[in-house]
Protein backbone atom coordinates (compact mmCIF):
# COMPACT_ATOMS: atom_id res chain seq x y z
CA UNK A 1 0.00 0.00 0.00
CA UNK A 2 1.59 3.58 -0.81
CA UNK A 3 1.36 5.88 1.90
CA UNK A 4 0.94 9.63 1.40
CA UNK A 5 2.21 12.14 4.41
CA UNK A 6 0.75 15.55 3.75
CA UNK A 7 2.50 18.31 5.45
CA UNK A 8 1.51 20.65 6.75
CA UNK A 9 -0.80 19.09 9.07
CA UNK A 10 -2.53 22.45 9.69
CA UNK A 11 -1.44 25.98 8.74
CA UNK A 12 -2.59 29.51 8.86
CA UNK A 13 -2.42 31.97 5.50
CA UNK A 14 -2.76 36.04 5.17
CA UNK A 15 -5.11 37.16 2.65
CA UNK A 16 -2.88 37.53 -0.47
CA UNK A 17 -0.70 35.10 0.34
CA UNK A 18 1.14 32.26 -1.44
CA UNK A 19 0.49 28.89 -0.43
CA UNK A 20 1.90 25.51 -0.97
CA UNK A 21 0.74 22.11 0.30
CA UNK A 22 2.70 19.07 -0.24
CA UNK A 23 2.15 15.65 -0.66
CA UNK A 24 4.78 12.68 -0.28
CA UNK A 25 4.41 9.57 -1.68
CA UNK A 26 6.20 6.21 0.02
CA UNK A 27 6.48 5.00 -3.62
CA UNK A 28 6.51 6.43 -6.96
CA UNK A 29 2.79 7.27 -8.50
CA UNK A 30 1.76 8.18 -11.81
CA UNK A 31 -0.22 10.88 -10.93
CA UNK A 32 -2.23 12.96 -7.71
CA UNK A 33 -5.77 13.85 -7.19
CA UNK A 34 -5.95 16.53 -4.52
CA UNK A 35 -9.71 17.20 -3.10
CA UNK A 36 -11.06 20.65 -1.09
CA UNK A 37 -13.18 19.22 1.76
CA UNK A 38 -15.23 22.61 3.69
CA UNK A 39 -16.86 21.61 7.34
CA UNK A 40 -19.75 19.59 7.09
CA UNK A 41 -20.09 18.76 2.81
CA UNK A 42 -18.72 15.87 1.22
CA UNK A 43 -15.19 16.42 -0.49
CA UNK A 44 -15.19 17.84 -3.99
CA UNK A 45 -12.45 17.09 -6.39
CA UNK A 46 -10.74 19.98 -6.92
CA UNK A 47 -6.85 19.18 -9.00
CA UNK A 48 -6.71 15.77 -10.88
CA UNK A 49 -4.30 14.58 -12.82
CA UNK A 50 -1.88 16.24 -11.10
CA UNK A 51 -1.75 19.95 -12.82
CA UNK A 52 -5.68 19.88 -13.86
CA UNK A 53 -8.17 21.94 -12.29
CA UNK A 54 -11.30 20.30 -11.84
CA UNK A 55 -14.66 22.92 -13.17
CA UNK A 56 -14.90 25.56 -11.40
CA UNK A 57 -11.80 25.64 -9.51
CA UNK A 58 -10.13 29.61 -9.78
CA UNK A 59 -7.10 29.62 -11.74
CA UNK A 60 -5.23 30.83 -8.37
CA UNK A 61 -4.96 27.03 -7.58
CA UNK A 62 -2.47 24.99 -9.76
CA UNK A 63 -1.03 21.39 -8.82
CA UNK A 64 2.36 19.64 -9.68
CA UNK A 65 5.18 17.33 -8.88
CA UNK A 66 6.12 13.61 -10.07
CA UNK A 67 7.30 10.72 -8.92
CA UNK A 68 6.65 10.50 -5.19
CA UNK A 69 6.44 14.46 -4.61
CA UNK A 70 3.20 16.51 -5.49
CA UNK A 71 2.06 19.86 -4.27
CA UNK A 72 -0.92 21.99 -4.38
CA UNK A 73 -0.24 25.84 -4.70
CA UNK A 74 -2.45 28.98 -4.22
CA UNK A 75 -1.19 31.59 -5.40
CA UNK A 76 -3.28 34.53 -4.06
CA UNK A 77 -5.01 33.23 -0.81
CA UNK A 78 -8.61 34.08 -0.40
CA UNK A 79 -11.28 33.51 2.52
CA UNK A 80 -13.49 31.05 0.71
CA UNK A 81 -10.08 28.77 0.38
CA UNK A 82 -10.74 27.72 4.14
CA UNK A 83 -10.79 24.29 4.10
CA UNK A 84 -9.03 20.72 4.69
CA UNK A 85 -6.85 19.32 1.25
CA UNK A 86 -6.45 15.60 0.78
CA UNK A 87 -3.85 14.00 -2.05
CA UNK A 88 -5.18 11.07 -3.25
CA UNK A 89 -3.53 8.56 -5.52
CA UNK A 90 -5.11 6.03 -7.82
CA UNK A 91 -2.19 4.71 -9.70
CA UNK A 92 -1.91 1.74 -7.45
CA UNK A 93 -4.39 -0.35 -5.53
CA UNK A 94 -5.24 0.36 -2.71
CA UNK A 95 -6.36 3.67 -3.66
CA UNK A 96 -4.84 6.02 -0.95
CA UNK A 97 -5.92 9.29 0.72
CA UNK A 98 -3.46 11.71 2.54
CA UNK A 99 -4.12 12.32 6.26
CA UNK A 100 -4.98 16.15 5.18
CA UNK A 101 -3.98 20.18 5.61
CA UNK A 102 -6.18 22.20 7.11
CA UNK A 103 -5.61 25.82 5.87
CA UNK A 104 -7.05 28.36 7.83
CA UNK A 105 -7.12 32.17 7.26
CA UNK A 106 -5.07 34.76 9.26
CA UNK B 1 -27.70 16.38 -12.77
CA UNK B 2 -25.26 13.88 -11.05
CA UNK B 3 -26.41 12.54 -7.75
CA UNK B 4 -25.70 9.63 -5.81
CA UNK B 5 -27.92 9.17 -2.46
CA UNK B 6 -27.01 7.24 -0.05
CA UNK B 7 -29.28 5.47 2.28
CA UNK B 8 -29.25 2.47 4.89
CA UNK B 9 -26.85 4.61 8.09
CA UNK B 10 -28.47 3.83 11.62
CA UNK B 11 -27.33 3.35 14.92
CA UNK B 12 -26.06 -0.06 15.45
CA UNK B 13 -24.46 -2.28 18.23
CA UNK B 14 -20.99 -3.75 17.85
CA UNK B 15 -21.15 -7.32 16.33
CA UNK B 16 -23.96 -5.94 13.94
CA UNK B 17 -24.68 -6.19 10.45
CA UNK B 18 -26.08 -3.45 7.95
CA UNK B 19 -26.05 -3.07 4.43
CA UNK B 20 -26.11 0.77 3.06
CA UNK B 21 -27.29 1.21 -0.67
CA UNK B 22 -26.16 4.56 -2.34
CA UNK B 23 -28.63 5.11 -5.79
CA UNK B 24 -27.23 6.70 -8.98
CA UNK B 25 -28.61 9.15 -11.18
CA UNK B 26 -27.92 11.46 -14.40
CA UNK B 27 -24.85 9.42 -15.52
CA UNK B 28 -24.17 5.83 -16.95
CA UNK B 29 -23.76 4.26 -13.30
CA UNK B 30 -23.03 0.50 -15.36
CA UNK B 31 -19.70 2.15 -17.28
CA UNK B 32 -18.10 3.39 -14.39
CA UNK B 33 -16.12 1.36 -10.55
CA UNK B 34 -17.21 2.68 -7.65
CA UNK B 35 -15.89 2.84 -4.87
CA UNK B 36 -16.92 3.07 -0.95
CA UNK B 37 -15.00 5.61 1.25
CA UNK B 38 -15.72 6.46 4.96
CA UNK B 39 -14.59 9.15 7.08
CA UNK B 40 -14.60 8.97 11.43
CA UNK B 41 -15.84 11.90 13.06
CA UNK B 42 -13.06 14.15 12.86
CA UNK B 43 -10.75 12.35 10.82
CA UNK B 44 -9.31 12.35 7.49
CA UNK B 45 -10.54 10.00 4.09
CA UNK B 46 -10.45 6.13 3.97
CA UNK B 47 -10.82 4.47 0.74
CA UNK B 48 -12.88 0.69 1.69
CA UNK B 49 -14.13 -0.49 -1.52
CA UNK B 50 -13.90 -0.52 -4.95
CA UNK B 51 -16.02 -2.36 -7.30
CA UNK B 52 -15.25 -2.34 -11.00
CA UNK B 53 -18.54 -1.75 -13.72
CA UNK B 54 -19.25 -4.83 -14.31
CA UNK B 55 -18.46 -6.55 -11.21
CA UNK B 56 -15.58 -8.56 -12.14
CA UNK B 57 -13.38 -7.27 -9.62
CA UNK B 58 -13.63 -6.17 -6.17
CA UNK B 59 -10.87 -4.29 -3.57
CA UNK B 60 -10.87 -4.01 -0.10
CA UNK B 61 -8.89 -2.12 2.65
CA UNK B 62 -7.57 -4.09 4.79
CA UNK B 63 -9.15 -2.96 7.44
CA UNK B 64 -12.58 -4.10 6.42
CA UNK B 65 -11.61 -7.12 4.35
CA UNK B 66 -13.61 -10.24 5.52
CA UNK B 67 -16.13 -8.37 6.98
CA UNK B 68 -17.53 -5.64 4.22
CA UNK B 69 -18.85 -7.26 1.04
CA UNK B 70 -19.28 -4.16 -2.09
CA UNK B 71 -21.69 -5.03 -4.71
CA UNK B 72 -23.89 -3.09 -7.07
CA UNK B 73 -27.26 -3.98 -9.50
CA UNK B 74 -26.71 -2.06 -12.71
CA UNK B 75 -29.92 -3.00 -14.05
CA UNK B 76 -31.47 -0.87 -10.49
CA UNK B 77 -28.27 2.20 -11.29
CA UNK B 78 -27.61 1.27 -7.34
CA UNK B 79 -24.39 -0.17 -5.56
CA UNK B 80 -24.12 -1.49 -1.98
CA UNK B 81 -22.07 -1.96 0.72
CA UNK B 82 -23.09 -4.90 2.75
CA UNK B 83 -21.39 -4.48 6.79
CA UNK B 84 -20.76 -7.66 9.09
CA UNK B 85 -19.30 -7.34 12.53
CA UNK B 86 -19.17 -3.84 12.71
CA UNK B 87 -17.18 -2.80 15.60
CA UNK B 88 -17.11 0.64 16.90
CA UNK B 89 -13.79 1.61 14.74
CA UNK B 90 -16.22 1.51 11.78
CA UNK B 91 -17.92 4.54 12.88
CA UNK B 92 -17.80 7.05 10.50
CA UNK B 93 -19.93 9.00 7.54
CA UNK B 94 -20.25 6.62 4.15
CA UNK B 95 -19.85 8.22 1.03
CA UNK B 96 -20.07 6.22 -2.27
CA UNK B 97 -18.51 7.91 -5.45
CA UNK B 98 -16.89 8.02 -8.62
CA UNK B 99 -13.72 8.64 -8.38
CA UNK B 100 -11.32 9.81 -11.95
CA UNK B 101 -11.61 13.06 -14.54
CA UNK B 102 -14.94 13.38 -13.97
CA UNK B 103 -15.70 12.86 -10.73
CA UNK B 104 -18.90 12.29 -8.35
CA UNK B 105 -19.78 12.13 -4.87
CA UNK B 106 -22.90 11.29 -2.50
CA UNK B 107 -23.82 13.11 0.60
CA UNK B 108 -22.99 10.70 2.94
CA UNK B 109 -25.07 8.66 5.21
CA UNK B 110 -23.59 8.13 8.66
CA UNK B 111 -22.86 4.79 10.64
CA UNK B 112 -22.32 4.65 14.26
CA UNK B 113 -21.41 1.68 15.80
CA UNK B 114 -22.09 1.97 19.56
CA UNK B 115 -23.28 -0.18 22.42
Amino acid sequence: EIVLTQSPTTMAASPGEKVTLNCLASSSVSYMNWYQQKSGASPKLWIYGTSNLASGVPNRFSGSGSGTSYSLTISSMEAEDVATYYCLQLSSYPPTFGSGTKLEIK
Amino acid sequence: EVQLVESGGGLVKPGSSLKLSCVASGFTFSSYGMHWIRQAPKKGLEWIALIYYDSSNKYYADSVKGRFTISRDNSKNTLYLEMNSLRSEDTAMYYCAKLGTTDYWGQGVMVTVSS
